[in-house]
């Protein structure tokens, strides 16, 4: 089965500092991938995909993914930190052939000033 | 935003009780997803559904069953509550599964005591 590995279940940074959040998928044939984020007591909202088009994507926020199929990793970044970017984030994954998304178990972004 | 509606928002009940979360959507998208998030597991998809009357197990069925009688609504039934249902619920819609992002509800809070 597709299984989505998040490393760090929290990641603390400054506010300016670069944020890395790191995710692994298992899988021989690159799925979809996507990231989304959870602000408290709120559902998920879409970040950005990897659909096949380009391996870098830039996503909304700021934030941006770069696939690299040699590492199976699709990991998030942003340059700079914001307070505003405090929130658990998920890696998500769709396989090639189905229709259902796989989900990591989530990091929580914390940010302090 | 994606036109998706759940409710209820919050919940307390029962043990043993039978309990109908409901999730309706206004995008006219063909698959409805039906997920549980609890702390450490990320979000489990539940069941859910590719069209009217049709609809398939995920992850964490047991205990769980569905209906979709129409396109726009999608109906979650625990058949008899238990502690172990303590958790948020979350659908979400998408318009083609294989490759299409998919859209998220608010969530319903569900206490089964």
């Amino acid at each position: 089965a597709q299984s989505v590995t998040q490393l760090g279940s929290h990641v603390s940074v400054s506010e300016g500092a670069l944020v890395l959040l790191r995710c692994n998928y298992s899988s021989s044939v690159p799925p979809y991938l996507f990231w989304y984020v959870q602000y408290p007591n709120q559902g998920l909202q879409l970040l950005l995909k990897y659909t096949s088009a380009a391996t870098l994507v830039k996503g909304i926020n700021g934030f941006e993914a770069e696939f690299k199929k040699s590492e199976t990793s699709f990991h998030l970044t942003k340059p700079s930190a914001h307070m505003s970017d405090a929130a658990e984030y998920f890696c998500a994954v769709i396989p090639s052939g189905y229709s259902t998304l796989t989900f990591g178990k989530g990091t929580m972004l914390l940010v302090s000033p | 935003d994606a036109g998706i509606t759940q409710s209820p928002r919050h919940k307390v009940t029962e043990t043993g009780t039978p309990v109908t979360l409901r999730c309706h959507q206004t995008e006219n998208h063909r698959y409805m997803y039906w997920y549980r998030q609890d702390p450490g597991h990320g979000l489990r998809l539940i069941h859910y559904s590719y069209g009217v009357k049709d609809t398939d197990k995920g992850e964490v069925s047991d205990g769980y069953s569905v209906s979709r009688s129409k396109t726009e609504d999608f109906l979650l039934t625990l058949e008899s509550a238990t502690s172990s249902q303590t958790s948020v619920y979350f659908c979400a819609i998408s318009a083609s599964g294989k490759g299409s992002e998919a859209f998220f509800g608010q969530g319903t809070r569900l206490t089964v005591v």
